[in-house]
């Protein structure tokens, strides 16, 4: 069964310093999302991405978080400079069509721990 | 579990009982809920979708009943197995957005 794969698996990063979560989305995917998760509460969207450029995002991806989908197969996550409250599962999704029209696939997730 | 359920409701069953797990979302233009399950390091997991045009869906030992009066959702497992412990979450999509928006989660304990 198709998956949804996430690099790393866990990250441990000192405040300040930048992050790439990296994502390779179902093949024949369009639609790709970024969920975040901070311990002990809700999933929390944080964009959409359709394109090549985003189509939606939470008042939550401010601008020292930007994504990319740098060649066919990774869409990535960046964070500029992390901030303790960044620590969270950070999880990629993607979707043959939009939310709205189509089960999202999750990915298993990347821990990120900001000291 | 590692990323959830630190102060989750929890609801314990018996092996081969019934489960119902309830879900008050928010918005009245929400058109397309869904229930995930997420289990212990890994991510959320599709279970069941239902659209606003309906008030009830079955699945495999799974059924989703929709009361858009009350903005309620409920997901029931029938003859609950061990593999379902898990904590769900229902989630819905506002009309014309391209978002889920998750409930808090319960966590379903299963006992032999």
């Amino acid at each position: 069964e198709p998956e949804v794969t996430q690099t790393p698996s866990h990250q441990v990063t000192q405040m300040g310093q930048e992050v790439i979560l990296r994502c390779v989305p179902i093949s024949n995917h369009l639609y790709f999302y970024w969920y975040r998760q901070i311990l002990g509460q809700k999933v929390e969207f944080l964009v959409s991405f359709y394109n090549n450029e985003i189509s939606e995002k939470s008042e939550i991806f401010d601008d020292q978080f930007s994504v990319e989908r740098p060649d066919g197969s990774n869409f990535t996550l960046k964070i500029r400079s992390t901030k303790l409250e960044d620590s969270a599962m950070y999880f990629c999704a993607s979707s043959v069509s939009a939310s709205g029209a189509n089960v999202l696939t999750f990915g298993a997730g990347s821990r990120l721990t900001v000291l | 579990g590692e990323s959830v359920g630190l102060h989750l409701p929890t609801l314990s069953v018996q092996e081969g009982d019934n489960s119902i797990i309830n879900c008050a979302y928010s918005n009245s233009a929400s058109d397309y809920f869904i229930w995930y399950k997420q289990e212990s390091g890994k991510g959320p997991q599709f279970i069941i979708d239902i659209r606003s045009n309906m008030d009830k869906r079955q699945g495999q030992r799974v059924t989703v009943l929709l009361n858009k009066t009350v903005k309620h959702l409920s997901l029931q497992i029938a003859a609950t197995q061990p593999g379902d412990s898990a904590v769900y979450f229902c989630a819905e999509i506002l009309y014309n957005t391209d978002k889920l928006i998750f409930g808090t989660g319960t966590r379903l304990q299963v006992f032999p």
